[in-house]
């Protein structure tokens, strides 16, 4: 069975920093590329950013690009999330998600970020 | 960026009718390898989203043939044959064709 566990959300101030992680399971992780996708508060999905299944190539939405950086471990099926520069609208629910060509066909439950001083 | 817009269902729906629901996009999401980018996913309350549809029409492993997915290049519709108390949720289309954007969510509420 696939498994996607999150961690590591929490009470953040803003400007401080914040590293998600995914531990992933059921599968061969560095067959599929992985994704972020973040859901604020009684809001809809965002696309964040994603990598290859190698970590050879990441893809970031502008309002992250520069702050957050994506990367895995294939050897320990674990991808990762670090957030630099957290500001108030980063406050969402973030999910990681398995990732084949045509979709995101497997999702973690989340984990929550809030962002506030 | 391309951008999605859902339409609203009629809500509620009574159980076992039929409801469709609407995304239009602002670009051709049709490929030049003749596949249309275009997926529809289900979060029911409290839960993840599932992954329902890809590439307009296919349905993923294991969802109910009652779901069903059309279009053209810039107007699809998902629709949901006899609707059962497990479609209760919001539902999604997002395009693969770029860097991917999520349509607004429609909500599904039965009656």
């Amino acid at each position: 069975e696939v498994q996607l566990v999150e961690s590591g959300g929490g009470l953040v101030q803003p400007g401080r920093s914040m590293k998600l992680s995914c531990a992933a399971s059921g599968f061969t992780f560095n067959n599929y590329d992985m994704a972020w996708v973040c859901q604020a508060p009684k809001k809809g999905l965002e696309w964040v950013a994603t990598i290859s299944y190698d970590g050879s190539s990441t893809y970031y939405r502008d309002s992250v690009k520069g702050r957050f950086t994506i990367s895995r471990d294939n050897a320990k099926s674990t991808l990762y999330l670090q957030m630099d520069s957290l500001r108030s609208e980063d406050t969402a629910t973030y999910y990681c998600a398995r990732h084949p060509y045509y979709g995101y066909n497997s999702w973690g439950q989340g984990t929550l970020v809030t962002v506030s001083s | 960026d391309i951008v999605m817009t859902q339409g609203a269902l009629p809500n509620p729906v009574p159980s076992g009718e039929s409801a469709s629901i609407t995304c239009q996009s602002s670009k051709s999401l049709l490929h030049s390898n003749g596949k249309t980018y275009l997926n529809w996913y289900l979060q029911r309350p409290g839960q993840s989203p599932q992954l329902l549809i890809y590439w307009m029409s296919t349905r993923a492993s294991g969802v109910s043939d009652r779901f069903s997915g059309s279009g053209s290049g810039t107007d699809f519709t998902l629709k949901i044959s006899s609707v059962e108390a497990e479609d209760v949720g919001v539902y999604y289309c997002q395009q693969f064709l770029e860097y991917p954007t999520f349509g607004g969510g429609t909500k599904l509420e039965l009656k």
